[in-house]
């Protein structure tokens, strides 16, 4: 079985503060892919970053970085210097290879970002 | 980047009428296509699968009769929500994807928010 669990349901930062959004998983497959989206009021998903199970390297763009650690199955997501802008919900997701490209969400971390 | 489009992006309809959503893909063929719920501050559910030329596969729990699901081209599916209920109400995403491998990128709609009265 496929889970994602992101146990942070909300967090609220001032900004400019680095914020840590955790993502632990779970799957069976030797070959999976990590996923992180934004959600904002709108409701549209803003895709953040795809990582394949293969690549451990970390990642980072601009504020955002992530690490991705398999002995922990963990893909933690970063903001660096939060901005209000930054206010969104975010979902952490994980499609197996041999699961038909079926995206398994975790329950999402509302983040607040304060002036 | 690819873009997917839905339509409508909001409807609003009385309880036991029947609503269809469409969801396009605009610069790609997409052979899959998703169909998530979402309800309010919840996570993003998965419906059902289809495939284009074929039946849907729906998940489990998900009623078959109740959520129609078309997808005749390559290009287009739609989700009809039959005699509607208020329970029914929720914001309805589609995502689709080029090709069948399962390492290929799902591309999201903007979403449709359903409110049935």
């Amino acid at each position: 079985a496929q889970k994602v669990t992101q146990a942070q349901t909300e967090i609220s930062v001032v900004e400019k503060e680095d914020v840590t959004l955790d993502c632990v998983y779970e799957t069976r497959d030797t070959t999976y892919y990590l996923f992180w989206y934004k959600q904002p009021p709108s409701g549209e998903l803003v895709f953040l970053i795809r990582r394949n199970s293969f690549d451990e390297q970390n990642e980072i763009s601009g504020r955002y970085s992530w690490n991705f650690q398999k002995s922990t199955s963990s893909f933690n997501f970063t903001i660096t210097a939060s901005q209000v802008v930054d206010s969104a919900v975010y979902f952490c997701a994980l499609s197996g290879v041999n699961q038909g490209g079926k995206l398994i969400f975790g329950q999402g971390t509302e983040l607040s970002v304060k002036p | 980047g690819a873009v997917v489009s839905q339509h409508p992006s909001w409807v609003i309809c009385k309880s036991g009428t029947s609503v269809k959503i469409e969801c396009r893909s605009l610069d790609f063929q997409a052979t899959t296509m998703f169909w998530y719920r979402q309800f309010p501050k919840q996570s993003l559910m998965l419906m059902a699968t289809s495939n284009e030329g074929s039946k849907a596969t729906y998940e489990q729990g998900v009623e078959k009769d109740k959520f129609l699901i078309n997808h005749a081209s390559l290009t287009l599916s739609t989700l009809t929500v039959t005699s509607a209920h208020p329970e029914d109400s929720s914001f309805y995403i589609c995502s689709a994807r080029e090709g069948k491998a399962g390492y290929n990128e799902q591309f999201f709609g903007p979403g449709t928010r359903l409110t049935v009265l």
